[in-house]
């Protein structure tokens, strides 16, 4: 699976969007991105994930780039519920036997009152 | 609530000692992973199981190992514990265990070795 890149650590205002980036370079045609975000110390949570087209759903949106070496995600309306650590997968899609999902170190979103 | 259960919540424990670790995936899920969560070494998949069998192994150490019953819960049992096997345990479930199915995940076990 190719390796993704993320700041470690970003704010962003109650309200706002937060626009989070993930850089994956190294990305093969059949990769897709996943986002998942982890609240404290819980079980991960599902976002959104996407191949190359944008995304769309009710708790963010997926934006890749044309070249899919990177991608955003963004939630709209920022509440303080959205802080957790942030994480961007890129996962094989036809290689099967390889289900895993693997973690990098993820971005930490602070949303500020 | 993801519908993925794992029991205990907590779990203190001395070295050497053995525990299990129990998941049940949600209704109709058919393949169950595993995952360790610790401080230095972040969230590492162990291994997975589909229909009872295991799927996929990742860096799971002899010294564990789990299995998948026929009502298609969980166990992991983790055996000579070791202070560093402190961790957050969480299991996930999905439908078929294909890699582009989304993954839930249960509020996961935390255990203490001391």
């Amino acid at each position: 699976d190719a390796k993704t890149t993320q700041p470690p650590s970003m704010d962003c205002a109650e309200g706002r969007a937060a626009n989070l980036p993930c850089n994956h370079s190294t990305i093969s045609g059949n990769e897709y991105v996943y986002w998942y975000r982890q609240i404290h110390s819980q079980g991960p949570q599902y976002i959104i994930h996407g191949l190359k087209n944008n995304e769309t759903n009710e708790m963010a949106s997926l934006i890749i780039t044309e070249d899919r070496k990177s991608s955003t995600l963004i939630l709209p309306h920022a509440t303080l519920r959205d802080t957790a650590v942030y994480y961007c997968i890129v996962r094989v899609a036809s290689n099967f036997g390889n289900e895993k999902l693997t973690f990098g170190t993820g971005t930490r979103l602070t949303i500020i009152p | 609530d993801s519908g993925v259960t794992q029991t205990p919540k907590h779990l203190i424990t001395a070295t050497g000692q053995r525990v299990t670790l129990r998941c049940s995936p949600r209704s109709g899920d058919l393949s169950v992973y595993w995952y360790q969560q610790s401080l230095d070494q972040g969230l590492q998949f162990l291994i997975q199981y589909y229909n009872g069998e295991e799927r996929a192994k990742g860096n799971i150490l002899e010294r564990f190992s789990a299995q998948q019953f026929p009502d298609l819960h969980s166990e992991l049992n983790l055996s000579s514990l070791e202070l560093g096997d402190s961790a957050l345990y969480f299991c996930a479930s999905s439908v078929l265990g294909v890699p582009t199915e989304t993954q839930y995940f249960g509020p996961g076990t935390r255990l203490l070795v001391l």
